[in-house]
């Protein structure tokens, strides 16, 4: 099976420019979850979805960044304007409801510069 | 929210030798799962153990093993036979009933040959 797909591997851009990471999550999966790493915060719990719906936004840092899931097999991160402080890997994750209790499946990661 | 402590930043073990990283959660909530993920410098996010809090026995997967503590909210790993390999950042990670996930700040193990 086809892991957790995200694109791109690697953005760099400029300060002020709109940027989208996407996702497709595993096949059959129910929750699809972002993340956001640095080195000063660690992994931080963007947002996540329950069969495409947002329940838990909470983590977003503020209103330049914004999620959207238009069906179980995508979904975006999208942030306007960035700056140099929203460089980081952003990771998606994916997990089913049954079988496995509560793995989270993580893709390569998408590695954002801000400059 | 749930918050997930790892109090040691980095770590390092002799190949072959044995290492426990610690890890502190703290939560209400009496239904939940714990991890430990890893990340080699490739960066991918690598599922290492899980342990189910309903569950008295601790988890093992080959050199891997947890010492689960439910009364205390601990939940160490322990690295049996070191390898060179095992070299990476390691995550303790809380799933709440809710499902929403929460990690640690993870400690950097060195494996000296």
């Amino acid at each position: 099976d086809a892991g957790v797909i995200q694109s791109p591997r690697h953005e760099v851009t400029e300060m002020g420019q709109e940027v989208t990471l996407r996702c497709k999550p595993i096949s059959g999966h129910d929750y699809l979850f972002w993340y956001r790493q640095t080195m000063m915060r660690g992994l931080e719990l963007l947002i996540y979805f329950n069969n495409n719906v947002p329940i838990d936004d909470s983590g977003m840092p503020e209103d330049r960044f914004s999620a959207k899931m238009p069906n179980a097999s995508f979904s975006t991160l999208k942030i306007q304007p960035s700056e140099p402080r929203d460089s980081a890997v952003y990771f998606c994750a994916s997990s089913p409801i049954r079988g496995q209790p509560g793995e989270l499946f993580f893709g390569e990661g998408s590695r954002l510069t801000v400059l | 929210a749930q918050t997930v402590t790892q109090s040691q930043p980095e770590m390092s073990v002799q190949e072959a030798e044995t290492v426990t990283l610690s890890c502190t959660y703290d939560t209400s909530e009496s239904d939940y799962y714990l991890f430990w993920y890893k990340q080699p410098p490739s960066r991918q996010m690598i599922l290492v153990i899980r342990q189910e809090a309903y569950k008295q026995q601790n988890a093992t997967e080959n050199r891997f093993s947890v010492n689960f503590q439910k009364a205390a909210k601990s939940f160490s790993l322990k690295i049996s036979d070191s390898q060179l390999g095992d070299a990476a950042m390691y995550f303790c990670a809380y799933r709440s009933a809710n499902f929403d996930m929460r990690f640690g700040a993870g400690t950097r193990l060195t494996v000296k040959p």
